[in-house]
């Protein structure tokens, strides 16, 4: 595609229930980054891969968070036991390689948990 | 650790106003510095970045020069337009010994609204 791809746009779910954030990265992009953004705070670091593995995973808050890439495409951030201070807009972005070149976003998805 | 401030908004200017938004950072090792931007509805996208000492960044008209002995990257640009209303993000990727993986970290925003 033309862009970093995320689904959905918003996603409300109720507290203790599993949800599911898509990305689809540009094609050919080895480096993904999954980041969290809180109302009115700047994007904070989850997770990093590199092709089919998360190289750092510093950033994820606890072990209800949990994020996959197994085709070295498409990832998936997985969060068990939502709780309402999960709620937070997930942004992906891809880069060719991961070396500090440029950071491609997308519009992330909107997280509430009610 | 590695961090980015910036100061706070939100920024209300007049159309052709001049901007200046202040940024300053903490890292290991020589990071590269950059600005985004997130327009009302859309994803953030990068406005500018320098990867050295004294390198200037720019676009759109906007600037900014990588000050390394006052560990500083302020964003400014001459005369502001409505459409420069936005979101604007200081990050910085740190670059200790090359395994920074391209992490960005970013300060809290900024929000400039520019009337006509």
């Amino acid at each position: 595609g033309a862009g970093v791809s995320q689904t959905p746009s918003n996603k409300v779910t109720e507290k203790g229930k599993y949800v599911e954030l898509r990305c689809d990265p540009i094609s050919g992009h080895t480096a993904l980054y999954w980041y969290r953004q809180s109302l009115g705070q700047g994007p904070e670091f989850l997770i990093y891969f590199q092709g089919t593995g998360a190289a750092d995973d510093s950033g994820l808050p606890n072990d209800r968070f949990f994020a996959v890439r197994p085709e070295g495409s498409v990832s998936t951030l997985k969060i068990q036991r939502t709780e309402r201070g999960d709620s937070a807009v997930y942004l992906c972005a891809s880069s060719p390689s991961g070396t500090g070149t440029e950071a491609f976003f997308g519009q992330g998805t909107r997280l509430t948990v009610v | 650790g590695d961090s980015v401030t910036q100061m706070e908004g939100p920024v209300t200017l007049s159309e052709e106003a001049f901007l200046t938004i202040n940024c300053t950072y903490t890292a290991t090792g020589y990071p590269s510095l950059f600005w985004y931007v997130q327009y009302p509805g859309e994803g953030l996208q990068l406005l500018l970045k320098a990867t050295k000492a004294d390198d200037k960044g720019s676009n759109k008209g906007f600037e900014a020069t990588y000050r390394k002995e006052t560990t500083s990257f302020h964003l400014e640009k001459g005369s502001v337009q409505v459409s420069d209303s936005a979101v604007y993000f200081c990050a910085h990727i740190a670059n200790a010994g090359g395994t920074s993986y391209g992490k960005l970290t970013f300060g809290q925003g900024t929000i400039l609204t520019v009337h006509p």
